[in-house]
């Protein structure tokens, strides 16, 4: 099994570019989610899924966008990219939502900068 | 509020043991998680605690006191390896999560 895979490792985009940041696992889960760590501020929830085709926002989702078509992909949308957004993305996926306590596993991140 | 409140750095040396203090404030209380970060890498489970008392797996354990908002992550025979950061995170409503600023710890040979 190949886990939580996001795609690419690294980027750089230029101010107003739009791009889409991958995310694929392979373990059947339900729950995926997105967030952005920043330094000094942790992890930041973006945008999560329960389910193919049931998207809902997190704590930082403005700027980007979700969907959900399959139970394998959550793709992650910036619009219109801003230096704000320069930050380490990552994907994760669970059995359940979180208040089931289950074991999210993180993909290897995504490196984006903004410039 | 929904707040979580970690030490941003701790150091300690091989062979010892560390206490990594978590408290939080969330509307209901869905349990309490650690994940283990080394730098540059993702995030992996350690622990989930939903009961109050101490849950033990291996090295690491891990507190929990739901009436005093409080977790610690203990950590024992520190090795070079677990030079890490330490992430808390509390679930919330509507399957969101929040998570602390992290602990990154120093272990020292």
């Amino acid at each position: 099994n190949a886990g939580v895979t996001q795609t690419p490792k690294f980027q750089v985009l230029k101010t107003g570019q739009s791009m889409t940041l991958q995310c694929a696992q392979d373990m059947n889960h339900e729950y995926m989610s997105w967030y952005r760590q920043d330094p000094g501020m942790g992890l930041r929830l973006i945008h999560y899924s329960v389910g193919a085709g049931i998207t809902d926002q997190g704590e930082v989702p403005n700027g980007y966008n979700v969907s959900r078509s399959t139970t394998e992909d959550f793709p992650l949308r910036l619009l219109s990219a801003a230096p704000s957004q320069t930050s380490v993305y990552f994907c994760a996926s669970s059995t359940a939502g979180t208040g089931y306590g289950t074991e999210a596993f993180f993909g290897q991140g995504t490196r984006l900068t903004v410039v | 509020g929904q707040n979580i409140d970690q030490p941003t750095e701790m150091t300690a040396t091989e062979g010892a043991i560390v206490q990594i203090n978590c408290t939080y404030q969330t509307s209901g209380f869905n349990g309490l998680f650690w994940y283990q970060q080394h730098a540059g890498e993702a995030p992996t489970f350690l622990s989930y605690n939903v009961l109050d008392g101490l849950e033990e797996k291996g090295r690491f354990s891990s507190f929990l006191s739901r009436s005093k908002g409080y977790s610690y992550l203990l950590l024992k025979e520190l090795q070079m390896k677990d030079s890490a950061s330490y992430l808390c995170a509390a679930p919330l409503r509507d399957d969101k999560i929040i998570f602390g600023k992290g602990t990154r710890l120093h272990i020292l040979p």
